[in-house]
């Protein structure tokens, strides 16, 4: 079955500084998602890719969906204390979006 | 606009016992999608709900089982409780996916935090 698989599981920023997340798929999709979970919450939708090749910003974030359509990354520029939190990709089979393990951001003022 | 709430928000049970979680889909939605995540891991899809039908259904065993309601509302029951149980239990809400490639996004509710002992 399809696996979607993220890395890295765990990301320490200074503040101010950039960082990147990828995310894997065994298969093709039909399209990625991408969610954020702040400690104790639950997953909030970000944004949702579906063309090869295909990028978008939301601000500070670059979200890009690769040529394949098997893989994804997210970019943060800049990260602030506001970024904290898991972020998964989610990639469609059928009905059910597969979710990752998840990079967790933890942020050094 | 109500969003997805779900009840309760903390159980816990003992092994064997039996439990049933409910959901409420946010307004104008009319699938629902129920997931475990535990701790430090990504949400695991269980099942999926649609017109009062499992339409997909996850890698869990026949004692997790779910209904939805004719008011889109869903209920999750898992018997024999097992210590391994114990996660957050999540259900979100969706528009029924079109044929296209594109999605309706999920929308979470808080969860309920089984605790199994």
């Amino acid at each position: 079955g399809q696996q979607v698989m993220q890395i890295p599981q765990y990301q320490h920023v200074q503040e101010g500084e950039d960082f990147t997340t990828y995310c894997n798929s065994s298969t093709t999709l039909s399209n990625i998602q991408w969610y954020k979970q702040r400690p104790g919450g639950h997953p909030v939708f970000l944004i949702q890719l579906v063309k090869s090749g295909e990028v978008k910003k939301q601000k500070r974030l670059t979200f890009q969906f690769g040529e394949a359509k098997k893989n994804s990354s997210l970019h943060i520029t800049a990260t602030q204390t506001t970024d904290v939190g898991t972020y998964f990709c989610a990639g469609r089979n059928d009905y059910k979006l597969s979710f990752g393990a998840g990079t967790t951001v933890t942020v050094r003022a | 606009d109500a969003g997805v709430t779900q009840s309760p928000t903390h159980l816990i049970k003992t092994r064997g016992q039996q439990v049933t979680l409910r959901c409420s889909p946010k307004s104008g939605h009319d699938t629902v999608s129920w997931y475990q995540q535990a701790l430090g891991q990504g949400p695991q899809f269980i099942f999926q709900y649609y017109e009062e039908e499992e339409r997909q259904r996850g890698n869990f065993p026949d004692r997790f089982s779910g209904h939805q309601f004719p008011n889109y509302s869903s209920e999750l029951n898992v018997n024999a409780l097992l210590l391994g149980d114990s996660a957050l239990y999540l259900c979100a809400s969706s528009l029924a996916p079109g044929q296209g490639s594109y999605n309706s996004p999920l929308h979470f509710g808080n969860g309920t935090r089984l605790t199994v002992t």
